[in-house]
């Protein structure tokens, strides 16, 4: 089944402790993804991937790191983690480099940081 | 599962009917704007997308109409059915390789 998969789903952490959460996709694709979602402020670009070894910030990249070392992978590393970064957060592939195709989005991970 | 938001704006409709879903976009420059579905406890869901070189797309029960003389986008749902409820974004390409999403509608489809 093709699908983006994120780990973990649910993530309960402290201020300071530097944590990874997990993005794959199984469809070849090229360009990746990472958003926030917060209530009243919509989903919000983190950073993005056109291929392995390209990344770029979006509109909200501050306290966040990304790498593509693989096609398939992209996770999103919070090297210290703050309260203000609790929200929830998606990982999106499409299958060129570009936004001007459908992206597929997974199923999203609830991040707390107290 | 995850909230979306608590404060959405929300569409009532009853099941049958169709429904119109509006978004006013922010750049003039955009050239590409796609319609996104969510459920609760699901990620954003793709729905039809249209380019700035045409005003209107049609899909299965769903058309979208573009109006770039007021920046302004909307979604018709045809014969809305419960499986409709959700909240529904818009999205521009305004910034190379970027996606910009609006705010989001709660629709809700009574039976």
């Amino acid at each position: 089944e093709a699908q983006v998969t994120q780990n973990p789903r649910y993530l309960i952490t402290v201020t300071g402790k530097k944590l990874t959460v997990t993005c794959s996709q199984n469809m070849n694709h090229e360009y990746m993804s990472w958003y926030r979602q917060d209530p009243g402020l919509g989903l919000r670009q983190i950073y993005y991937s056109m291929n392995v070894e390209v990344t770029d910030k979006g509109d909200v990249p501050e306290g966040y790191k990304v790498s593509r070392k693989e096609k398939r992978n992209f996770p999103l590393i919070l090297e210290s983690p703050s309260p203000n970064q609790t929200s929830l957060y998606f990982c999106a592939s499409s299958r060129r480099g570009g936004v001007s195709y459908e992206q597929y989005f997974g199923p999203g991970t609830r991040l707390t940081v107290t | 599962g995850e909230s979306v938001g608590l404060h959405l704006p929300t569409l009532s409709v009853q099941e049958g009917d169709n429904s119109i879903i509006n978004c006013a976009y922010s750049n003039s420059a955009s050239d590409y704007f796609i319609w996104y579905k969510q459920e609760s406890g699901k990620g954003p869901q793709f729905i039809i997308d249209i380019r700035s070189n045409m005003d209107k797309r049609q899909g299965q029960r769903v058309t979208v109409l573009l109006n770039k003389t007021v920046k302004h986008l909307s979604l018709q749902i045809a014969a809305t059915q419960p499986g409709d409820s959700a909240v529904y974004f818009c999205a521009e390409n305004n910034a190379g390789n970027m996606l910009t999403f609006g705010g989001g509608t709660r629709l809700m489809v009574k039976p």
